[in-house]
């Protein structure tokens, strides 16, 4: 039990929708990130927050934005919807300067 | 450009026996690796990791070995279990980096 709890756990939306993701953990952990794990693939990264700002970035689109609240909460925001834009999408809390870091179960998200 | 790779995409082995996975990478700025292991319906779990400054790293049933002049590590159980039926991915991070770089995942299967 990592602690780490996302919601909702399924959603399914249309193409040029918009979605938020949201993340929790009771781990006191100050950083979250952010992976998306497409089918038949490993977790791939999207970005961190850290103190509530970026911290860094895979590649993906700007149309790929965050927060990170004080209580270390975070949101995942996906604007203009596409349908590769399906996926699982994890959220992951560590503390800056470790490697490892804790997931939670993920928000499956489906695009049609 | 997937700078981590899992070769096998699936491993069937007997209860009792050694599971050995194998993960290779190219990025030679790595030097934390870390293995999870993903139940479906669930986060990635962490399992064991080990850092470039040692060849080898246990912890109860879980041994993973690094190699670094193959850039290669590996991941031992022994004795296998039921239980430990489930996808292991294999992730790096140049030290105290932010972002985990992620196999495709082998999926475990333990037959009784």
């Amino acid at each position: 039990e990592t602690g780490v709890t996302q919601s909702p756990t399924h959603l399914i939306k249309t193409r040029g929708q918009q979605v938020t993701l949201r993340c929790s953990s009771q781990s006191g952990h100050n950083t979250v990130s952010w992976y998306q794990q497409a089918l038949g693939q490993g977790p791939q990264f999207i970005f961190q927050y850290y103190r509530e700002e970026e911290n860094g970035r895979g590649n993906f689109p700007p149309r790929f934005s965050g927060l990170q609240f004080p209580n270390y909460s975070s949101e995942l925001n996906v604007n203009a919807l596409e349908l590769d834009d399906s996926a699982l999408y994890l959220c992951a809390t560590g503390d800056r300067g470790q490697e490892t870091q804790y997931f939670g179960p993920g928000t499956r998200l489906l695009v049609l | 450009d997937q700078q981590v790779k899992q070769n096998s995409p699936s491993l069937s082995v007997q209860e009792g026996r050694i599971s050995i996975l194998n993960c290779d990478y190219t990025n030679s700025m790595f030097d934390y690796f870390l293995w999870y292991k993903k139940y479906p319906a669930e986060g990635p779990t962490f399992l064991i990791s080990i850092s470039s400054i040692k060849d080898k790293n246990e912890d109860g049933r879980f041994t993973v070995f690094l190699n670094k002049s193959a850039k290669h590590l590996s991941l031992h159980i022994v004795p296998s279990q039921p239980g430990d039926s489930a996808v292991y991915f294999c992730a790096a991070s140049p030290h105290g980096d932010y972002k985990l770089s992620f196999g495709a995942g082998t999926t475990v299967t333990v037959r009784a």
